[in-house]
């Protein structure tokens, strides 16, 4: 089973200060791991995925995420918080054997205050 | 290149009716996959659907069911519905093979009296 941990349902940062979500998952088998932003009334857009190539994955909008085995981890970072990047950011994790089944995190609410 | 369609994008029944939505994926894609979305629950998967047949089955009731259409259209279809299944139905399309990314629709928003 696999599952993923999202600590921090909302989290406000300043513009122009880092940005850092947090995501552990659990997984018995090699994960594949994801972000995802999600924009009110809107779907889910992908920001960068790990797929066992480079543990530090750059993504879209100066985002990136560093895969880190021994703490179980991907957070999310970017090092400038933009109004725009104001929206629900997902972690999400499969496996080799169910691609398009994705266990998603509950969500973090990113604000970012003027 | 059009992106994944859902239709309706919001609709409003009545419990114990059933409801049926439905997904144009991007064109070449053959993957489909539904996911619900809820304040409680997150984001679930529901199933995935490849070339027709159904690949793999989240756990939901078998009142949720779905079909996928030569064109790789999709639909999903609810019955008897109940309050809980208010919810945002997520579609997605993907090539199909190996990890790829998720295209995601809009959604269609269900809302159950």
């Amino acid at each position: 089973a696999q599952s993923v941990t999202q600590l921090g349902s909302h989290v406000s940062v300043s513009e122009g200060a880092l940005v850092l979500l947090r995501c552990n998952y659990s997984s018995s088998v090699p994960p594949y791991l994801f972000w995802y932003v999600q924009y009110p009334n809107q779907g889910l857009q992908l920001l960068l995925k790990y797929t066992s190539a480079a543990t530090l994955v750059k993504g879209i909008n100066g985002f990136e995420a560093e895969f880190k085995k021994s703490e179980t981890s991907f957070h999310l970072t970017k090092p400038s918080a933009h109004m725009s990047d104001a929206a629900e950011y997902f972690c999400a994790v499969t496996s080799s054997g169910s691609a398009r089944q994705l266990t998603f995190g509950s969500g973090t609410q990113l604000t970012v205050l003027p | 290149k059009a992106g994944v369609t859902q239709t309706p994008r919001y609709l409003i029944k009545t419990r114990g009716q059933q409801v049926t939505l439905s997904c144009s994926p991007i064109s070449g894609h053959r993957s489909v996959s539904w996911y619900q979305q809820t304040p409680g629950q997150g984001l679930q998967f529901l199933f995935e659907y490849f070339s027709e047949t159904q690949r793999n089955k989240g756990n939901f009731p078998g009142r949720f069911s779905g079909r996928q259409f030569s064109n790789s259209r999709s639909e999903m279809n609810v019955s008897t519905l109940e309050l809980g299944d208010s919810a945002l139905y997520l579609c997605a399309s993907s090539g199909g093979q190996g990890v790829g990314e998720l295209f995601f629709g809009e959604g269609s928003r269900l809302t159950v009296l």
